[in-house]
């Protein structure tokens, strides 16, 4: 099995919906990440968790909000999606060399 | 601000060819380094990183990096490419490793096409 795990793999919504997308690991690491993934622009982070009770914004947080419901799971909600959205999202673990593990990817689409 | 930058956005190679991607940061810290390859429809994978220690860093598939503090750069490279290494590949910058203040820069990445 997949040590992270995302859910859907791929969404098709349209504007003004709210969205989900769901991760879990099964690594045991504290910390966990959302990151976006637009061409050409390489990967850039959203939200992140170091602990069930930290939370902290990314360099893109506005629009996007998170959950970390315990340890394995941390959850990207867009409130009222918009087509800028549109993007492959990737959720990551890490452990304390900042080594990141990553989901396979959900491919998002707004219309 | 710390900064990433892959000097490459596409790099054709013949199979069994050499290649070499670059990588740059700006940062004036202690940093650690990663170079991690998206196959086609997959997530990112770690190739290497440095944290410290020998600047040649060997990884899997038969790559390695070499980290130069004076020039700031990484350069990921590859001595016989296969055409499994068709890829994208990126370079990331950990500068700061606090909860209030992290800092992990990816580059834009590098598109590697391997040729029969």
């Amino acid at each position: 099995d997949a040590d992270v795990t995302q859910t859907p793999r791929n969404r098709i919504t349209k504007t003004g919906k709210r969205i989900m997308l769901e991760c879990s690991q099964t690594k045991g690491h504290d910390r966990m990440y959302w990151y976006r993934q637009d061409p050409g622009l390489g990967l850039r982070l959203i939200y992140y968790s170091f602990d069930v009770k930290d939370i902290n914004k990314g360099e893109i947080s506005d629009g996007y909000s998170v959950s970390r419901q315990a340890q394995a799971k941390f959850s990207l909600s867009l409130e009222s999606a918009i087509p800028n959205q549109t993007a492959l999202y990737f959720c990551a673990t890490s452990d304390r060399t900042d080594t990141q593990y990553f989901g396979p990817g959900t491919r998002l689409t707004v219309l | 601000a710390q900064s990433v930058t892959q000097l490459d956005s596409q790099v054709p190679v013949f199979e069994e060819a050499p290649v070499e991607l670059r990588c740059n940061y700006s940062s004036s810290v202690s940093v650690y380094l990663f170079w991690y390859v998206q196959y086609p429809n997959q997530g990112l994978q770690l190739l290497l990183k440095y944290l410290s220690g020998s600047t040649l860093v060997k990884g899997i598939n038969g790559f390695e990096a070499e980290f130069n503090k004076s020039q700031t750069s990484f350069h990921l490279r590859k001595p016989s490419v296969h055409i499994s290494d068709t890829a994208e590949y990126f370079c990331a910058v950990s500068e700061s490793r606090r909860s209030n203040d992290y800092k992990l820069s990816f580059g834009a990445g590098t598109t590697v096409t391997v040729r029969a």
